[in-house]
C-alpha cells in the first residue's frame, strides 16, 4: 500500500515560514491535498491540487509538489496557524484508496 | 450554507454492529462522491469508504473491507456506514466528508461535519 510519510513536528516564530513536508514514492505524479486540524475541529482544507486555494484560505498558504517530496508552505506564520496538518493522495495502483499522511503538528513559538 | 451533520455515534460491544449517518444540505447532493473518515482518539487521519455521486462505485480501506458497507439515498440527502463485527480498533470519530468538484472521483474533501463518536467497548 501507498505510504505519506510526514515530519511529526516543525516549530517556527512568528512573521517566519514553515514547510511541512510530504514524502511517497513518486508523489510528484499524483494530486496532493493538504488539510489542516484544530484541536477539537474538524480537518479544513487548505491546498489541493498540489497548489491551488479554496476561496477564504490566506494566499500565506502555498504548495508544491516534484519528484518524491510535496511541500506545504506557511509564509509569515501566524498564532492561529498552529495545528495539525496532513497530506492526502488517492492510490490507484490496484484499487482506489484514499490515503492521509502521518501528520505534522506545527508550534508557533 | 453547505452543511454536512452527522449521528448514529454509540458506545458499542465488540462484534456488534451499527449504521451511521450523514445528512447533507446547501448542495447538488446527488452530484458529488462521498466519503467516510475516521480519527482514533489522539491518532491521525484514517480514510474509511467513498461512494461514487450515484452510488454505483463503492471502495474501501482494508482495514473495513467485508465488515462494513456504505450507501446514500440521495432523495433524502443522506449517506451511511453500516459497521457490523465491530473491533475495539474501530474506535474512533467518524467524519463525512464531500469532494470538492461536481461529477469528480477521487478528490479533495472540501467539506466535513463535525464527525460522530464511535466507541467499542466491553
Amino acid at each position: 500500500s501507498y505510504v505519506l510519510t510526514q515530519p511529526p513536528s516543525v516549530s517556527v516564530a512568528p512573521g517566519k515560514t514553515a514547510r511541512i513536508t510530504c514524502g511517497g514514492n513518486n508523489i510528484g505524479s499524483k494530486s496532493v491535498h493538504w488539510y489542516q486540524q484544530k484541536p477539537g475541529q474538524a480537518p479544513v482544507l487548505v491546498i489541493y491540487y498540489d497548489s491551488d486555494r479554496p476561496s477564504g484560505i490566506p494566499e500565506r498558504f502555498s504548495g508544491s509538489n516534484s519528484g518524491n517530496t510535496a511541500t506545504l508552505t506557511i509564509s509569515r506564520v501566524e498564532a492561529g496557524d498552529e495545528a495539525d496538518y496532513y497530506c492526502q493522495v488517492w492510490d490507484s495502483s490496484s484499487d482506489h484508496r484514499g490515503v492521509f499522511g502521518t501528520g505534522t503538528k506545527v508550534t508557533v513559538l | 450554507e453547505v452543511q454536512l451533520v452527522e449521528s448514529g455515534g454509540v458506545v458499542v460491544q465488540p462484534g456488534g454492529s451499527l449504521r451511521l449517518s450523514c445528512a447533507a444540505s446547501g448542495f447538488t447532493f446527488d452530484d458529488y462522491t462521498m466519503h467516510w473518515v475516521r480519527q482514533a482518539p489522539g491518532k491521525g487521519l484514517e480514510w474509511v469508504s467513498l461512494i461514487s455521486w450515484d452510488g454505483g462505485s463503492t471502495y474501501y480501506a482494508d482495514s473495513v473491507k467485508g465488515r462494513f458497507t456504505i450507501s446514500r439515498d440521495n432523495s433524502k440527502n443522506s449517506l451511511y456506514l453500516q459497521m457490523n463485527s465491530l473491533r475495539t480498533e474501530d474506535t474512533a470519530l467518524y467524519y463525512c466528508a464531500k469532494d470538492i468538484q461536481q461529477l469528480v472521483p477521487y478528490d479533495a474533501f472540501d467539506i466535513w461535519g463535525q464527525g460522530t463518536m464511535v466507541t467499542v467497548s466491553s
